[in-house]
């Protein structure tokens, strides 16, 4: 089955740790995203790539960082920078990617809740 | 802040009610989607209105776009509880490389 595969599920971060969470698509989709979800809220940008070894920064990039290596995956790391992890993070794909494309409809993965323990 | 506003940010109705749910903008769009979001899961793209549409079509969904007044509503017809959900428009402003979401109607529907 084509889709995004979010891990884990549930993640707890003990304090001045790093933790990754993983994102993985087998749709060949070329533009990949990460969200931060606050409970009752919308969306807000963390990290985007257009294509293979690049990625811009989002409305609330600190403390955050990412890679992308290969077209299929683009991990985010939460850093022990970030004061205020505990969120709903969810990554996205989309095709057709390319800076400067219309940007068409987004496919999700089912997300990771993170915890501050 | 280029984010969206969407209202009412809640709602709630009797099952085979009509909701409907409204998106206001802030500059030029080169689209306006709508997401469901299920408690705790990912979102599911529900349909996409470009700027040079005005009314579009999917199912029990009618959403409609008025770039005059900058903004767009998402009309459920017959609602299920199954509807249940909480929805978001996301616009794609022109120049920009990345959507930008809208806090998020949530609808309960009542059995």
């Amino acid at each position: 089955d084509g889709g995004i595969t979010q891990s884990p599920k549930y993640l707890f971060r003990k304090e001045g740790q790093n933790v990754t969470l993983s994102c993985e698509q087998n749709l060949n989709h070329d533009a990949m995203y990460w969200y931060r979800q606050d409970p009752g809220q919308g969306l807000r940008l963390i990290y985007y790539s257009q294509i293979v070894n690049d990625f811009q920064k989002g409305d609330i990039a600190e403390g955050y960082s990412v890679s992308r290596e290969k077209k299929e995956s683009f991990p985010l790391t939460v850093t022990s920078a970030q004061k205020n992890p505990t969120a709903f993070y969810l990554c996205a794909s989309s095709s057709p990617g390319g800076i400067g494309s219309t940007n068409e409809k987004l496919f999700f993965g089912s997300g990771t809740q993170l915890s501050v323990l | 802040s280029q984010q969206g506003e969407e209202d009412p940010q809640a709602l709630s109705i009797q099952e085979g009610e009509n909701a409907t749910m409204n998106c206001s903008y802030k500059t030029s769009i080169n689209n306006l989607q709508w997401y469901r979001q299920n408690s705790g899961r990912g979102l599911v793209h529900l349909i996409l209105i470009r700027s040079n549409e005005r009314e579009k079509h999917s199912g029990r969904l009618r959403v409609t776009l008025d770039t005059s007044k900058k903004s767009s509503s998402l009309l459920i017809t017959a609602s299920r509880a199954a509807d249940t959900a909480s929805y978001f428009c996301a616009t794609d402003y022109s120049g920009a490389q990345k959507l930008v979401f809208g806090q998020g109607t949530r609808l309960t529907i009542n059995p």
